[in-house]
């Protein structure tokens, strides 16, 4: 079964500082795909970024960054310099190489204060 | 590019009232899923469609909730006595044809969901 935790529920910070959200999950298959949404209080999912199971490479695409490490099953997200505009609840999912289905976290609620 | 559009946006009704909730897609996309999310949790899986045809419905509620996508395109889930627990936020995705689309066929792509609330 799959499962993502993401432990740290609410995270406030001011604006321009740098906010890492933290995710680890559990599976048993070897080939399977990681992503980020943000959900602002419109309510829409985002898509953000996805990392299939096979790349570990970090990558940085505008403000936000990504840190994939297998060996402790973690897929930590990073906002560089943050924005008011990036407050939002952000989710950290799973899903499997071939039925595609999403398992969500509960969510981290990011506030960014002017 | 027209995103996943939802109606209607906010739904109040009492327990045992019965709701629909209707989606249309992202043109082409051939995989809708519906998903619920409660409160201060992530959303849930209910049912996935392939074009008109149902891929996983096991997280389904079938002896209240059902889900209809006809020609392919829209869809509608419906809930048949609503209980209390069912207050929540109901999220349609889609996703485009697998095999068409590459590297993007598995990104799912959300509406801005029908906030249930069951009084």
């Amino acid at each position: 079964a799959q499962k993502v935790t993401q432990a740290q529920t609410e995270i406030s910070v001011v604006e321009k500082e740098d906010v890492t959200l933290d995710c680890v999950y559990e599976t048993r298959d070897t080939t399977y795909y990681l992503f980020w949404y943000k959900q602002p209080p419109s309510g829409e999912l985002v898509f953000l970024i996805r990392r299939n199971s096979f790349d570990e490479q970090n990558e940085i695409s505008g403000r936000y960054s990504w840190n994939f490490q297998k060996s402790t099953s973690s897929f930590n997200f990073t906002i560089t310099a943050s924005q008011v505009v990036d407050s939002a609840v952000y989710f950290c999912a799973l899903s499997e190489a071939y039925d595609y289905k999403l398992s969500f976290g509960a969510g981290t609620t990011v506030t960014v204060r002017a | 590019e027209a995103g996943v559009a939802q109606s209607p946006r906010y739904k109040i009704i009492e327990k045992r009232q019965s709701v629909a909730f209707w989606c249309n897609p992202i043109s082409g996309h051939a995989t809708l899923y519906w998903y619920q999310q409660i409160l201060g949790q992530g959303p849930k899986l209910l049912i996935q469609f392939q074009n008109n045809g149902v891929v996983d419905d096991s997280q389904l509620p079938k002896d209240r909730f059902s889900a209809e996508r006809l020609k392919g395109v829209d869809s509608t889930l419906k809930i048949q006595p609503a209980k209390l627990e069912d207050s929540a936020v109901y999220l349609c995705a889609s996703s485009p044809t697998p095999g068409l689309a590459g590297e993007y066929k598995n990104i799912q792509y959300f509406g801005a969901g029908t906030r249930l609330s069951v009084l």
